[in-house]
């Protein structure tokens, strides 16, 4: 069964700060991963999705995250965050396992983003 | 865009009643249904797989006579939390994966928050 961890709960940042989230996965098959955010009061949203090809991928608002699969990582990254950035985010892994595939998601980074 | 919505968005009941939450699919058919449950300030554990025309498949630890799961449709999955209890309290949610897409594909449902006093 898959498993992920990631390494911050909180993190605080000032405006136009550099943001990198780290996301560690382990599971020995294929994966597809995802970063999702949840704004405060609001429901999951997808922010970028890796299932294969150029391990950068880029998403939404700014971010990107590089998957390397020697190290079991995908974290998150923005060169540039804004007060509106502040959210939790969760890294999540999809994986066939018995039954079908299954996403497991990480324990989030409660991120907040000082104006 | 793929679009999920749940029925209640906030429900309040008193301990030992039961609970039904709904999830629906508006604008796909869904033939995978998952159901989430998310603790404050904790990531979302997936609690059942729920299959169209079958029996849900639940995840280690969760009881199924507690949370019975009915996927009658391709665009309705319930979860009734019976005989609800306040450590039951907490957010629920549903994902829905389209008929024909990959495993990897799932659309979030905006969530439902239970308060069992």
């Amino acid at each position: 069964a898959q498993s992920v961890s990631q390494h911050n709960h909180h993190v605080i940042l000032s405006e136009a700060a550099s943001l990198e989230l780290g996301c560690n996965y382990s599971y020995g098959g294929t994966v597809n991963l995802f970063w999702y955010v949840q704004y405060p009061g609001q429901h999951l949203q997808l922010l970028l999705k890796y299932f294969s090809g150029d391990p950068l991928v880029k998403g939404i608002k700014g971010f990107e995250a590089e998957f390397i699969k020697s190290k079991f990582s995908f974290n998150l990254r923005k060169p540039s965050v804004q007060w509106s950035d502040t959210a939790e985010y969760f890294c999540a892994v999809n994986a066939r396992n018995t039954g079908g595939f299954k996403t497991i998601f990480g324990a989030g980074t409660r991120l907040f983003v000082k104006a | 865009g793929a679009v999920v919505s749940q029925h209640p968005s906030r429900v309040i009941c008193k301990s030992g009643t039961s609970v039904k939450i709904e999830c629906r699919s508006l604008d796909f058919q869904a033939t995978t249904m998952f159901w989430y449950r998310q603790f404050p300030k904790q990531s979302l554990m997936l609690m059942a797989t729920s299959n169209e025309g079958s029996k849900a498949t639940y995840e280690q630890g969760v009881e199924k006579d507690k949370f019975l799961i009915n996927h009658a449709s391709l665009t309705l999955s319930t979860l009734t939390v019976t005989s609800a209890h306040p450590e039951d309290s907490s957010f629920y949610i549903c994902s829905a994966r389209p008929w024909g897409a990959g495993g990897e594909t799932q659309y979030f449902g905006p969530g439902t928050r239970l308060l069992v006093l």
